[in-house]
Order: C-alpha cells, then sequence, then structure tokens
C-alpha cells in the first residue's frame, strides 16, 4: 500500500483557505486517495476522495496532479470548528479497504 | 439511519487480562474494520471483517481476534493484555461491493481501553 507524507502541523486564522498537500510517490494505478478529519476523542470523518483532477463538495475541494503522485485538500474560508488532525489516505477503496492512516496534519485555526 | 456504535466507551483493565469490546455497524453495511489508535498517533489498522471472515489483517499479533456475526455486528478480542494495548479502539462499517466504490468508511466513537 502506498505511502503517504504529509506535514505535521499547520496553522492558520479564521476565514483564510487552508491547502494540506500530500505526497504518495508510489501510488498504484488503482488506488483512490481520500481524506479523513478527526476531532479529539471522536472516530475519523470522510471528507473527500479522488481519483485524479479536481473534485469539490461542500466541505473541501481535493486537488489531483495528473502524475498523481500528491494531492492537496482545500479547505475554504476555515472557522475555529476545522481544527483536527486531517488524514491523507491512499489505498484501492471499495468494501475492501484496508486503508492505512498516517500521523496525519494537525490543523489549528486561530480567532 | 443508525450509525456506528461502540460499547463500551472507557474501560480500565489490568495486564494479563482479557477485553471484549463491541460494534455493531451502521445499518446496511456488511463489512467492519478495526483499529487501535494510541495517542497522538493514526490509527493502526487491526484486521478487517467481511461477511463473517477475517478479510485482511494489519501487524498485530494472533492475541487480538476478532467476530462478525450474521447481522454484521463485530466483536475485538484482546487476549493477555500489555500496558502498550492501552489506545483507542474505533470500529469503522462500510459496505462492500467488490468494485471500487467511495469506499467511505463510517468510524464509531471508539472505546477507550486503559490497561494497568
Amino acid at each position: 500500500l502506498a505511502k503517504t507524507t504529509q506535514p505535521i502541523s499547520m496553522d492558520s486564522y479564521e476565514g483564510q483557505e487552508v491547502n494540506i498537500t500530500c505526497s504518495h510517490n508510489n501510488i498504484a494505478t488503482n488506488d483512490y486517495i481520500t481524506w479523513y478529519q478527526q476531532f479529539p476523542s471522536q472516530g475519523p470523518r470522510f471528507i473527500i476522495q479522488g481519483y485524479k483532477t479536481k473534485v469539490t463538495n461542500e466541505v473541501a475541494s481535493l486537488f489531483i496532479p495528473a502524475d498523481r503522485k500528491s494531492s492537496t485538500l482545500s479547505l475554504p474560508r476555515v472557522s475555529l470548528s476545522d481544527t483536527a488532525v486531517y488524514y491523507c489516505l491512499v489505498g484501492l477503496s471499495g468494501g475492501y479497504n484496508k486503508l492505512i492512516f498516517g500521523a496525519g496534519t494537525r490543523l489549528a485555526v486561530h480567532p | 439511519e443508525t450509525g456506528v456504535t461502540q460499547s463500551p466507551t472507557h474501560l480500565i483493565k489490568t495486564r494479563g487480562q482479557q477485553v471484549t469490546l463491541r460494534c455493531s455497524s451502521q445499518s446496511g453495511h456488511n463489512t467492519v474494520s478495526w483499529y487501535q489508535q494510541a495517542l497522538g498517533q493514526g490509527p493502526q489498522f487491526i484486521f478487517q471483517y467481511y461477511r463473517e471472515e477475517e478479510n485482511g489483517r494489519g501487524n498485530f499479533p494472533p492475541r487480538f481476534s476478532g467476530l462478525q456475526f450474521p447481522n454484521y455486528s463485530s466483536e475485538l478480542n484482546v487476549n493477555a493484555l500489555e500496558l502498550d494495548d492501552s489506545a483507542l479502539y474505533l470500529c469503522a462499517s462500510s459496505l462492500a461491493s467488490g468494485l471500487p466504490n467511495t469506499g467511505e468508511l463510517f468510524f464509531g466513537e471508539g472505546s477507550r481501553l486503559t490497561v494497568l
């Protein structure tokens, strides 16, 4: 399974756009890229998933370049409630999930 | 729609004891995965169950075992508890179709295990 590398922590301020980049150099052809968010003492929560190019939902956007060796999660206009740990995962999605979580990126949003 | 529920939420055990954690998957989901999350770290994959069979296992010793029942609920059993087993144990359910799909995992709130 592809290993991912992402920044350990990031700081931002309310109202700013936050971009978290994840490297996955040995991503396989069938692998999807998925991002999860986790608040303290809670289970991770699915944010967004993509295979290539750009995906957007009501919460975030995911940008994936043509070589798919990296991806960027974009959170528009963050608020204090976006303070959490964000995990980038790469793997074959579908029911046979064996998604491997890394250490994640701790995002702190300041007033 | 009922979400993933786990029990107990917190428990304390002593070294050498055995523990059973329980998980009810989200309605309509047929696959359950278990993760161990130590403090300050990302969740580590323990194993996954699909149609009552183990369908993949992470780097955990045999004293970590599980079951999935016909109603797709699941149990995680840990024997001979060690101090390092102290962690948040997360259960996640999903719907397996055999084809790549959104593959979204729905996590429970976890069971916090403390081993003294």
